[in-house]
């Protein structure tokens, strides 16, 4: 049973506009949510995180937003760059244990 | 240094071959893990150490053996693998397995089983 969901395989965006990433969760107990990005042929790369017990985290152009109610977390991206392109995954794990990923939504970003 | 570092970039053995995966990381940090990830999947967790001492096993076949020699090596003995072992093998670590912070990862080992 998944208990990170991204269930848009692919998101399309031309430069400049928002990008918006979906995941969903099922386990409440999660304190720590993260997005890692990973290019082709290369490990994730950590991009931006939030706690639990937050509802907004923002990183320059990277903004994750946390609807706990929901079990919903998103990822906006703002103003969208080509160099953006690349493979994003909502992962969350909770004290202990170790990262669960979903399956990752691949984000193009067209000129 | 804020790097985690994954020897060799690719790997090609048989199915009679033993090889092993390095890894390493002089961050301080005191848990590794060991991830693979397969074409349009997520990472699955394969092993994790905390503190030197191996803490989880998710289930992994024997013929994948973990390895710690010291809190910034990591290893992973490979032995009479399978075709479906190939697979992106990444490693990755974190502060302490006991706080939620996000890791660092390798670029990985690019594994072919043949």
């Amino acid at each position: 049973d998944q208990q990170v969901k991204q269930n848009s395989p692919s998101l399309s965006v031309q430069e400049g506009r928002i990008s918006i990433l979906n995941c969903d969760y099922t386990n409440s107990m999660f304190d720590y949510f993260l997005w890692y990005k990973k290019y082709p042929a290369e490990g994730p790369t950590f991009l931006i995180s939030i706690s639990s017990i937050k509802d907004k985290n923002e990183d320059g152009r990277f903004t994750v937003f946390l609807n706990k109610s929901a079990k919903h977390l998103s990822l906006h991206i703002v103003p969208s760059q080509p160099g953006d392109s690349a493979v994003y995954f909502c992962a969350a794990n909770q004290a202990g244990t170790a990262l669960i990923f979903g399956k990752g939504t691949t984000l193009s970003v067209s000129s | 240094d804020t790097e985690v570092t994954q020897t060799p970039k690719h790997l090609v053995m048989g199915m009679t071959n033993k090889k092993s995966l390095k890894c390493e990381q002089h961050m301080g940090h005191r848990a590794m893990y060991w991830y693979k990830q397969k074409a349009k999947k997520p990472p699955e967790l394969m092993f994790v150490y905390s503190y030197e001492k191996l803490s989880i096993n998710e289930s992994v076949p024997s013929r994948f053996s973990p390895e710690c020699p010291n809190s910034s090596l990591l290893n992973l003995h490979l032995h009479a693998l399978q075709p479906e072992d190939s697979a992106l093998y990444l490693c990755a670590s974190s502060q302490d397995r006991s706080q939620g912070y996000g890791y660092t990862f390798g670029s990985g080992t690019r594994l072919t089983v043949v």
